[in-house]
């Protein structure tokens, strides 16, 4: 069964609209999850690194006040893009990872699409 | 030029062919991943390894730590293994840095 549940999958919504993503490690408390972005056909670039209770790390040019990370619990981060703008349309992927020796878990994504 | 570095990006193959996907990598790995990733976006990770060879299933997929180089190996394709396979390499902390993928169409 599923390891990573991530919701939602679609979303479609106008300019100027903060859409909330949340991602659910359901096997096992994850202290660690990661954000990803991927473009069309494009390689999976991470956007954050999400540590329960603490601030999320954000990767060079990726704007913390843009891309809202929160991890309030071993189970569940949310990303929030703010004001989203047609640009931020893009596939989003969470990961987690419980034993560093272990695979990460992948969410199955949403995909975003800003009118 | 990318730290990961894959090849073919793209290939396609008749039912039952034997598929070979290579990944090669410039840093220094604490272990190397293959991912799946489907049409609708899903990622699945096939195998995690830092030396030698794992097996699961017609999937086998080997690393040569020396000359920074990972395969991974499909027999008997079949067209439900189309998709998009990625390498990624785990070089420091949690963090993964991905190839490009190499999308696969098995055709029946």
């Amino acid at each position: 069964g599923a390891v990573v549940s991530q919701h939602p999958s679609r979303v479609i919504c106008k300019s100027g609209t903060s859409v909330k993503i949340e991602c659910r490690s359901l096997d096992f408390q994850a202290t660690t999850m990661f954000w990803y972005r991927q473009f069309p056909k494009k390689s999976l670039m991470l956007m954050a690194t999400s540590n329960e209770g603490s601030k999320a790390t954000y990767e060079q040019g990726v704007e913390k006040d843009k891309f809202l990370i929160n991890h309030a619990s071993l189970t569940l981060s949310t990303l929030t893009v703010t004001s989203a703008h047609p640009e931020d349309s893009s596939f989003y992927i969470c990961s987690v990872t419980g034993d560093p020796a272990q695979p990460q878990h992948f969410g199955d994504g949403t995909r975003l699409s800003i009118l | 030029k990318n730290e990961v570095e894959q090849s073919p990006q793209n290939l396609t193959a008749q039912e039952g062919e034997f598929i070979t996907i290579n990944c090669s990598y410039s840093v220094g790995i604490s272990a190397l991943h293959w991912l799946q990733q489907h049409p609708g976006g899903g990622i699945v990770s096939l195998f995690m390894l830092s030396s030698g060879k794992k097996k699961h299933g017609r999937l086998i997929a080997t690393i040569n730590i020396q000359e920074k180089h990972s395969s991974l190996h499909i027999t008997a394709s079949h067209p439900r293994d189309s998709a998009v396979y990625i390498c990624a390499v785990k070089s420091s902390g949690d963090k993964l840095t991905f190839g490009t993928g190499t999308r696969l169409a098995v055709r029946p």
